[in-house]
Protein backbone atom coordinates (compact mmCIF):
# COMPACT_ATOMS: atom_id res chain seq x y z
CA UNK A 1 0.00 0.00 0.00
CA UNK A 2 0.88 3.76 -0.25
CA UNK A 3 3.08 4.90 2.56
CA UNK A 4 4.31 8.45 3.21
CA UNK A 5 7.53 8.90 5.78
CA UNK A 6 8.95 12.08 7.17
CA UNK A 7 11.78 10.87 9.17
CA UNK A 8 12.19 13.56 11.75
CA UNK A 9 9.31 14.40 14.38
CA UNK A 10 11.00 16.75 15.65
CA UNK A 11 13.68 19.30 14.52
CA UNK A 12 15.40 21.41 16.67
CA UNK A 13 17.73 24.29 15.41
CA UNK A 14 19.34 27.71 15.64
CA UNK A 15 17.72 31.38 14.37
CA UNK A 16 19.36 32.07 10.92
CA UNK A 17 20.56 28.32 10.07
CA UNK A 18 18.93 26.25 7.43
CA UNK A 19 16.19 23.74 8.19
CA UNK A 20 15.83 20.75 6.17
CA UNK A 21 12.77 18.33 6.02
CA UNK A 22 12.49 14.81 4.44
CA UNK A 23 9.60 13.14 3.30
CA UNK A 24 10.08 9.40 1.42
CA UNK A 25 7.20 7.65 0.09
CA UNK A 26 6.64 4.26 -1.26
CA UNK A 27 5.02 2.34 -3.66
CA UNK A 28 3.87 4.80 -5.56
CA UNK A 29 4.29 7.25 -8.74
CA UNK A 30 2.71 10.58 -7.43
CA UNK A 31 2.69 13.23 -10.35
CA UNK A 32 3.36 16.11 -7.81
CA UNK A 33 4.03 16.42 -4.24
CA UNK A 34 2.98 19.14 -1.82
CA UNK A 35 4.18 20.49 1.25
CA UNK A 36 1.82 22.60 4.27
CA UNK A 37 2.68 24.53 7.47
CA UNK A 38 0.43 23.45 10.26
CA UNK A 39 0.35 25.68 13.35
CA UNK A 40 -1.27 24.16 16.93
CA UNK A 41 -4.97 24.24 16.88
CA UNK A 42 -5.23 25.20 13.01
CA UNK A 43 -5.66 23.98 10.08
CA UNK A 44 -2.71 23.12 7.72
CA UNK A 45 -1.82 25.86 5.28
CA UNK A 46 -0.23 25.11 1.55
CA UNK A 47 3.12 26.43 0.79
CA UNK A 48 4.59 24.84 -2.23
CA UNK A 49 4.00 22.21 -4.55
CA UNK A 50 5.81 20.46 -7.13
CA UNK A 51 5.74 18.31 -9.63
CA UNK A 52 7.37 14.94 -10.81
CA UNK A 53 9.02 16.91 -14.08
CA UNK A 54 9.98 19.70 -11.60
CA UNK A 55 13.46 19.05 -9.85
CA UNK A 56 13.37 21.67 -7.91
CA UNK A 57 10.92 24.63 -6.74
CA UNK A 58 11.77 28.08 -5.02
CA UNK A 59 9.32 30.53 -2.68
CA UNK A 60 10.85 33.47 -0.99
CA UNK A 61 13.19 31.42 1.63
CA UNK A 62 11.31 27.87 1.15
CA UNK A 63 12.94 25.19 -1.53
CA UNK A 64 11.31 22.29 -2.28
CA UNK A 65 13.45 19.15 -4.25
CA UNK A 66 11.61 16.16 -5.50
CA UNK A 67 13.94 12.85 -6.92
CA UNK A 68 11.15 10.35 -8.18
CA UNK A 69 14.66 8.12 -8.78
CA UNK A 70 14.72 8.20 -5.04
CA UNK A 71 11.47 8.92 -4.09
CA UNK A 72 12.28 11.20 -2.10
CA UNK A 73 11.33 15.46 -1.21
CA UNK A 74 13.79 17.64 0.46
CA UNK A 75 12.16 20.81 1.89
CA UNK A 76 14.36 23.50 2.68
CA UNK A 77 14.17 27.15 5.05
CA UNK A 78 17.05 29.36 4.72
CA UNK A 79 17.98 31.94 6.98
CA UNK A 80 15.14 30.25 9.64
CA UNK A 81 13.53 32.28 12.34
CA UNK A 82 11.69 31.58 15.40
CA UNK A 83 8.37 32.57 13.56
CA UNK A 84 9.01 29.42 10.94
CA UNK A 85 8.65 27.06 14.00
CA UNK A 86 5.27 24.87 12.97
CA UNK A 87 4.48 21.37 11.97
CA UNK A 88 5.54 20.92 8.52
CA UNK A 89 3.42 17.91 6.75
CA UNK A 90 4.10 16.55 3.13
CA UNK A 91 1.68 15.33 1.37
CA UNK A 92 1.38 13.39 -1.96
CA UNK A 93 -2.63 12.43 -4.82
CA UNK A 94 -4.06 9.14 -3.27
CA UNK A 95 -3.89 6.34 -5.63
CA UNK A 96 -7.27 5.70 -6.51
CA UNK A 97 -9.24 8.29 -7.74
CA UNK A 98 -6.19 10.50 -7.53
CA UNK A 99 -7.71 13.93 -6.42
CA UNK A 100 -7.46 13.50 -2.56
CA UNK A 101 -4.02 13.70 -0.92
CA UNK A 102 -2.53 11.98 1.87
CA UNK A 103 0.13 13.35 4.23
CA UNK A 104 2.73 12.53 6.22
CA UNK A 105 2.49 12.85 9.84
CA UNK A 106 5.00 15.83 10.00
CA UNK A 107 7.87 16.98 11.45
CA UNK A 108 7.37 19.67 13.93
CA UNK A 109 10.45 22.52 13.58
CA UNK A 110 11.54 24.43 16.73
CA UNK A 111 13.95 27.57 15.71
CA UNK A 112 15.45 29.17 18.99
CA UNK A 113 16.82 32.67 18.72
CA UNK B 1 -9.47 35.90 -0.29
CA UNK B 2 -10.17 31.89 -0.17
CA UNK B 3 -12.29 30.25 2.51
CA UNK B 4 -13.41 27.31 3.84
CA UNK B 5 -15.30 27.53 6.85
CA UNK B 6 -16.40 24.77 9.34
CA UNK B 7 -19.46 25.57 11.19
CA UNK B 8 -18.42 24.91 14.30
CA UNK B 9 -14.71 25.13 16.72
CA UNK B 10 -15.86 23.27 19.25
CA UNK B 11 -18.10 20.36 19.85
CA UNK B 12 -18.99 18.75 22.75
CA UNK B 13 -21.65 15.49 22.28
CA UNK B 14 -22.90 12.19 23.88
CA UNK B 15 -22.11 9.00 23.39
CA UNK B 16 -25.00 7.53 20.73
CA UNK B 17 -25.74 11.41 19.53
CA UNK B 18 -26.08 11.78 15.75
CA UNK B 19 -23.29 14.84 14.67
CA UNK B 20 -23.53 17.28 11.83
CA UNK B 21 -20.39 18.86 10.88
CA UNK B 22 -20.81 21.21 8.09
CA UNK B 23 -18.19 22.55 5.90
CA UNK B 24 -18.80 25.21 3.13
CA UNK B 25 -16.24 27.02 0.67
CA UNK B 26 -16.56 29.73 -1.64
CA UNK B 27 -14.26 29.29 -4.20
CA UNK B 28 -16.21 26.93 -6.81
CA UNK B 29 -13.94 23.63 -6.20
CA UNK B 30 -15.27 20.57 -7.47
CA UNK B 31 -13.35 18.55 -4.48
CA UNK B 32 -13.82 18.53 -1.43
CA UNK B 33 -12.74 16.56 2.09
CA UNK B 34 -12.93 15.16 5.61
CA UNK B 35 -9.83 14.40 7.83
CA UNK B 36 -9.36 13.53 11.37
CA UNK B 37 -6.30 14.59 13.12
CA UNK B 38 -4.88 12.67 16.42
CA UNK B 39 -1.71 13.15 18.30
CA UNK B 40 0.48 10.16 16.57
CA UNK B 41 -1.35 9.38 13.89
CA UNK B 42 -1.23 12.02 11.84
CA UNK B 43 -4.36 13.71 8.94
CA UNK B 44 -6.22 10.44 7.90
CA UNK B 45 -8.73 10.64 5.11
CA UNK B 46 -11.99 9.71 6.20
CA UNK B 47 -14.64 10.34 2.73
CA UNK B 48 -13.84 13.04 -0.09
CA UNK B 49 -15.99 14.08 -3.01
CA UNK B 50 -15.33 14.87 -6.69
CA UNK B 51 -19.13 16.33 -7.49
CA UNK B 52 -22.22 16.97 -6.66
CA UNK B 53 -23.61 14.00 -4.95
CA UNK B 54 -20.49 11.75 -5.07
CA UNK B 55 -18.67 10.89 -2.60
CA UNK B 56 -15.71 8.01 -2.33
CA UNK B 57 -14.52 6.42 0.81
CA UNK B 58 -11.14 7.45 1.79
CA UNK B 59 -8.89 5.24 4.51
CA UNK B 60 -10.95 5.49 7.50
CA UNK B 61 -14.89 5.39 6.68
CA UNK B 62 -16.31 3.36 9.22
CA UNK B 63 -18.79 5.17 11.55
CA UNK B 64 -19.44 7.98 9.06
CA UNK B 65 -21.17 9.07 6.00
CA UNK B 66 -21.36 12.34 4.30
CA UNK B 67 -23.58 14.38 2.30
CA UNK B 68 -23.18 16.36 -1.00
CA UNK B 69 -26.10 18.15 -1.98
CA UNK B 70 -24.49 21.42 -3.10
CA UNK B 71 -21.07 22.23 -4.61
CA UNK B 72 -20.34 24.65 -1.95
CA UNK B 73 -21.73 22.34 0.87
CA UNK B 74 -19.88 19.20 2.43
CA UNK B 75 -21.57 17.58 5.48
CA UNK B 76 -20.29 15.34 7.62
CA UNK B 77 -21.88 12.96 9.84
CA UNK B 78 -21.74 10.82 12.82
CA UNK B 79 -24.08 8.09 12.88
CA UNK B 80 -23.73 7.12 16.44
CA UNK B 81 -20.86 9.00 18.29
CA UNK B 82 -18.49 7.16 20.07
CA UNK B 83 -15.57 8.20 22.38
CA UNK B 84 -13.11 6.65 19.90
CA UNK B 85 -14.19 9.52 17.35
CA UNK B 86 -13.11 12.55 19.79
CA UNK B 87 -10.81 14.45 17.15
CA UNK B 88 -10.10 17.51 15.52
CA UNK B 89 -12.23 17.15 12.17
CA UNK B 90 -10.90 18.98 9.37
CA UNK B 91 -12.78 19.96 5.87
CA UNK B 92 -10.77 21.06 2.65
CA UNK B 93 -11.55 21.89 -0.81
CA UNK B 94 -9.26 21.65 -4.22
CA UNK B 95 -9.64 21.85 -7.95
CA UNK B 96 -7.87 18.62 -8.70
CA UNK B 97 -4.22 18.63 -8.81
CA UNK B 98 -3.88 21.72 -7.18
CA UNK B 99 -3.62 23.08 -3.68
CA UNK B 100 -5.69 21.79 -0.64
CA UNK B 101 -7.67 24.92 1.54
CA UNK B 102 -8.66 23.95 4.78
CA UNK B 103 -10.85 24.95 6.93
CA UNK B 104 -10.36 26.18 10.78
CA UNK B 105 -11.00 22.71 11.97
CA UNK B 106 -13.57 21.09 14.71
CA UNK B 107 -12.74 20.06 17.86
CA UNK B 108 -15.36 17.17 18.79
CA UNK B 109 -15.24 15.85 22.46
CA UNK B 110 -17.78 12.73 22.67
CA UNK B 111 -18.22 12.28 25.79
Amino acid sequence: SQKIEQNSEALNIQEGKTATLTCNYTNYSPAYLQWYRQDPGRGPVFLLLIRENEKEKRKERLKVTFDTTLKQSLFHITASQPADSATYLCALERGQAGTALIFGKGTTLSVSS
Amino acid sequence: DVKVTQSSRYLVKRTGEKVFLECVQDMDHENMFWYRQDPGLGLRLIYFSYDVKMKEKGDIPEGYSVSREKKERFSLILESASTNQTSMYLCASSLSQFEAFFGQGTRLTVV
